[in-house]
């Protein structure tokens, strides 16, 4: 079954980076995109972009560009969202989800940005 | 890019329906097919429940029903059950490869 496993939680100092891993599995992991989503707490969902995972473009929304990059291990079915300059205000959980209609998702990954 | 626009709440009896709207451009929810319907339970990772305007993945049960007219996509839930209190959220390809959400409408059961 198709399957999303996310990295654990973290705790990251203002100005640090943070780097999140999606591990793919039930599914040919090259023929789709991996999208990823946060939600900020009580807050709703906000889309960051995405990684073709079958030839590794990319695309972030505009609010993090320059500040967010999206990579991938083939070999290991995994993607990485690597988030720099954290602000207090990027503390949310992290998402990946598939495809262009996000039709399954990761568990989740709290990044708590915190001096 | 404009955010879609959802009323943030909704509210119904068991066994009533309920239907939520979407409101966003030609640029977005009018102008593509890629129109999704997201569930998120209290405490819970998102779920799909509708994808491509109308379209139920497998699993998803028969009272939610979605569709779309102009610039407005819309979902509805028949014969509400306790389990469907959650927060349901839309989302739409907006051109460019870019995607966007809707705010949430938290869905009450009475």
């Amino acid at each position: 079954q198709v399957q999303f496993v996310q990295s654990g939680a973290e705790v990251k100092k203002p100005g640090a980076s943070v780097k999140v891993s999606c591990k793919a599995s039930g599914y040919n992991f090259a023929r789709f995109i991996i999208q990823w989503v946060r939600q900020a707490p009580e807050q709703g969902l906000e889309w960051m972009g995405w990684i073709n995972a079958g030839n590794g473009n990319s695309k972030s929304s505009q609010r993090f560009q320059g500040r967010v990059i999206f990579s991938m291990d083939a070999s290991a079915t995994t993607v990485y969202m690597e988030l720099s300059s954290l602000k207090f205000e990027d503390t949310a959980v992290y998402y990946c989800a598939r495809g262009f209609s996000f039709d399954y998702w990761g568990q989740g990954t709290l990044v708590t940005v915190s001096s | 890019q404009s955010a879609l626009a959802q009323p943030p709440s909704a509210s119904g009896s068991p066994g009533q329906s309920v239907t939520i709207s979407c409101t966003g451009t030609s640029g977005d929810v009018g102008g593509y097919k890629h129109v999704s319907w997201i569930q998120q339970q209290p405490g819970k990772a998102p779920k799909l429940i509708i994808f491509e305007v109308s379209q139920r993945p497998s699993g998803v049960p028969d009272r939610f029903s979605a569709s779309k007219s102009g610039n407005t996509a819309s979902l509805t839930i028949s014969g509400l059950q306790a389990e469907d209190e959650a927060d349901y959220y839309c989302t739409s390809y907006a051109g460019s490869n870019t995607y966007l959400f809707g705010p949430g409408t938290k869905v009450t059961v009475l």
